[in-house]
């Protein structure tokens, strides 16, 4: 079945404590991105990768990093966890940047 | 910037309504626009992607239409049914990596 799948789907963690947020998608898509959904203000990209060694930022990177060493999987990691971070958290894949776009369950993370 | 507006934020209609889905766009120069599906506590899921070339693009009862000139689509659901309840969220594309920009949404409630 083609999926994206995130790990973990839901955490709860204290300010400071590093994370990883797995993300992984068994569709072959080139391009894989991450997104914040808070209420009230919709959906925000956080990074995104084109391919394989290729990232870049959205439009709220800040507090966050990402990794693309193989085409399918796309983590993100939380350095040192803020309140601020507390939402729900979504990866994202395609064929292309243009194409359909494929998401995961979510992760809702809470910081403490 | 692009901003995305969806109008209404909230729609309640009885069970075998037919009914639109607003979504208004100020960057016109988009690429394509896809419509989203979203269950609470779920990822979203991709309705239908219509090209800025297209003006119509059809999937079972959905019916998206795109005017891109004046920088609008509508999303039209023939004969709803309880299980269409769900937040429908539109997203223009403008071309790169992170230039998708999503609306907060419509928040659908189709009652018996």
């Amino acid at each position: 079945e083609a999926q994206v799948t995130q790990n973990p789907r839901y955490l709860i963690t204290v300010t400071g404590k590093k994370l990883t947020v797995t993300c992984s998608q068994n569709m072959n898509h080139e391009y894989m991105s991450w997104y914040r959904q808070d209420p009230g203000l919709g959906l925000r990209q956080i990074y995104y990768s084109m391919n394989v060694e290729v990232t870049d930022k959205g439009d709220v990177p800040e507090g966050y990093k990402v990794s693309r060493k193989e085409k399918r999987n796309f983590p993100l990691i939380l350095e040192s966890p803020s309140p601020n971070q507390t939402s729900l958290y979504f990866c994202a894949s395609s064929f292309r940047t243009d194409g359909e776009l494929f998401f995961g369950e979510g992760s809702r993370l809470t910081v403490l | 910037k692009q901003e995305v507006t969806q109008i209404p934020a909230a729609l309640s209609v009885p069970e075998g309504e037919n009914l639109v889905l607003n979504c208004s766009f100020t960057d016109s120069a988009i690429y394509n626009l896809q419509w989203f599906r979203q269950d609470p506590g779920k990822g979203l899921t991709s309705l239908l992607l219509i090209q800025s070339s297209q003006r119509e693009q059809t999937s079972g009862r959905l019916n998206a239409s795109l005017d891109k000139s004046s920088g609008r689509s509508t999303l039209y659901i023939a004969a709803s049914q309880p299980g269409d309840s769900a937040t429908y969220l539109c997203a223009p594309y403008t071309g790169g990596g992170n230039k998708l920009t999503f609306g907060t949404g419509t928040q659908l409630k189709v009652e018996l």
